[in-house]
């Protein structure tokens, strides 16, 4: 089974600074099948991020999506109020499993 | 614009089993592109995917849940639903319906905003 493990688990910024929260799988994963989503205090997770580096329609263009391998990135390039949520990253994998990672925290 | 809507009792007895509905309003749950999921997270903790579900009925459930799980579809209400047995206090939870998409990537989008179901005598 696949783990994820997400760093920092928070990470303490102001508005108007750049975000990078990191995923870091197992094993190698495919780009494919990992997804970033926003869950911010009191709500349901948002997807902000799927095959790695698309953005679903809505989500603003300060995020963005790299990685490969067992290495992955969500970056907020310049943060706004809003954008202060946990943020957890996701894997599908053979057998129809899916995973979470912990979380990162932006405070 | 799709939504999705869980409801069910918030309080649950140990040992009984847990039922909620999630209503789909906005689009067909007829999609040949999705399934439809049910995802849970204790207060304070991460997330869990429990199953997906296609129009069809045909289903599939996280291993570590699957004796306990039934989810099921009906088609004329726009509507899938999710049956946990034999709960215990590990079971509470605010549980979460989703559209999965399973085509591309496998992922959730949208989610219903969650019902917290409490296990307690």
């Amino acid at each position: 089974e696949i783990v994820l493990t997400q760093s920092p688990g928070t990470l303490s910024l102001s508005p108007g600074e750049r975000a990078t929260l990191s995923c870091r799988a197992s094993q190698s994963i495919s780009r494919s099948y990992l997804a970033w989503y926003q869950q911010r205090p009191g709500q349901a997770p948002r997807l902000v991020m799927f095959g790695a580096s698309r953005r679903p329609t809505g989500i603003p263009d300060r995020f963005s999506g790299s990685g490969s391998g067992t290495d992955f990135t969500l970056t907020i390039s310049r943060l706004e109020p809003e954008d202060f949520a946990v943020y957890y990253c996701q894997h599908y994998g053979s057998g129809n499993t899916f995973t979470f990672g912990q979380g990162t925290k932006v405070e | 614009q799709l939504q999705l809507e869980e409801s069910g009792p918030a309080l649950v007895k140990p040992s009984e089993t847990l039922s909620l509905t999630c209503n789909v309003s906005g689009g067909s749950i007829r999609s040949s592109n999705h399934y439809w999921a049910w995802l849970r997270q204790p207060p304070g903790k991460g997330l869990e995917w429990i199953g997906s579900i296609y129009y069809s009925a045909n289903a599939y459930q996280n291993p570590s849940l699957k004796s306990r799980v039934t989810m099921s579809v009906d088609t004329s209400r726009n509507e899938f639903s999710l049956r946990l047995t034999s709960v215990t206090a590990a079971d509470t939870a605010f549980y979460f319906c989703a559209r999965h998409a399973y085509l591309e990537g496998n992922w959730f989008d949208p989610w219903g905003q969650g019902i917290l179901v409490t296990v307690s005598s």
